[in-house]
């Protein structure tokens, strides 16, 4: 059974600085997902990672995945308020299934 | 744009009703899901189709059944409504064919259900 972990749990950074959410995983996914969520909204897609090694990059928002390590990270460069939100990973594991991780809830300070 | 359609945003009803919940897709997804979301819990996966008139089950498919007659549409039935049914539930649907391993999942806005 896949278990997907997230921490931090809660994150709450000031404006222009750096920091990572980081997203364990119990077994081997063949995907790795990350998505964000507003607050009464639907999760918004950021990534598809596929392989050891992958990096994507959306404006300020970089994710990568270390298959052998099983961890994925989502990096946020210089954060901005607009970046104010849960953030998601979830992983699957060899079917349509995705399991995901509890959130980590970013808030952003002017 | 992947457009997933959930009939109500906000619904209550009560115990023991049965309840149907409504999701449409219109990009002729093959794959659709239903999750619920809750605080401290994530999403957890309750049922899931790949096909018209086929269905699997989740992690918490208790309490829960679907119906696929049509692809575009995939409906979640709580036989009889409890309490601790209470939650968002949302819709999602994935496209599997051809260049489909870097498709993600297509959420809806989310239905939140209260059960009296």
């Amino acid at each position: 059974e896949l278990k997907v972990e997230q921490n931090p749990l809660f994150l709450s950074m000031q404006e222009g600085k750096n920091y990572t959410i980081y997203c364990n995983y119990s077994t081997t996914s063949d995907r790795l997902y990350w998505y964000r969520q507003d607050p009464g909204k639907s999760l918004e897609s950021l990534f598809v990672l596929l392989s050891n090694g992958a990096v994507k990059q959306e404006g300020r928002l970089m994710a990568s995945l270390d298959t052998k390590a099983r961890l994925s990270t989502l990096h946020i460069t210089a954060a901005v308020h607009d970046l104010s939100a849960t953030y998601f990973c979830a992983g699957n594991f060899g079917n349509e299934k995705l399991t995901f991780g509890t959130g980590t809830r970013l808030t952003i300070i002017p | 744009d992947v457009k997933v359609t959930q009939s109500s945003r906000y619904l209550v009803k009560r115990t023991g009703e049965k309840v149907f919940l409504e999701c449409v897709q219109d990009m002729d997804h093959e794959n659709m899901f239903w999750y619920r979301q809750d605080p401290g819990l994530g999403l957890r996966l309750i049922y899931f189709s790949y096909d018209v008139k086929m269905k699997e089950k989740g992690d918490i498919p208790e309490g829960y059944s679907v119906s696929r007659e049509k692809k575009e549409r995939f409906s979640l039935i709580l036989e009889s409504a409890s309490t601790n049914q209470t939650s968002m539930y949302l819709c999602a649907s994935r496209w599997t064919g051809p260049g489909y391993s870097n498709q993600p999942q297509h959420f809806g806005d989310g239905t939140r259900l209260s059960i009296l």
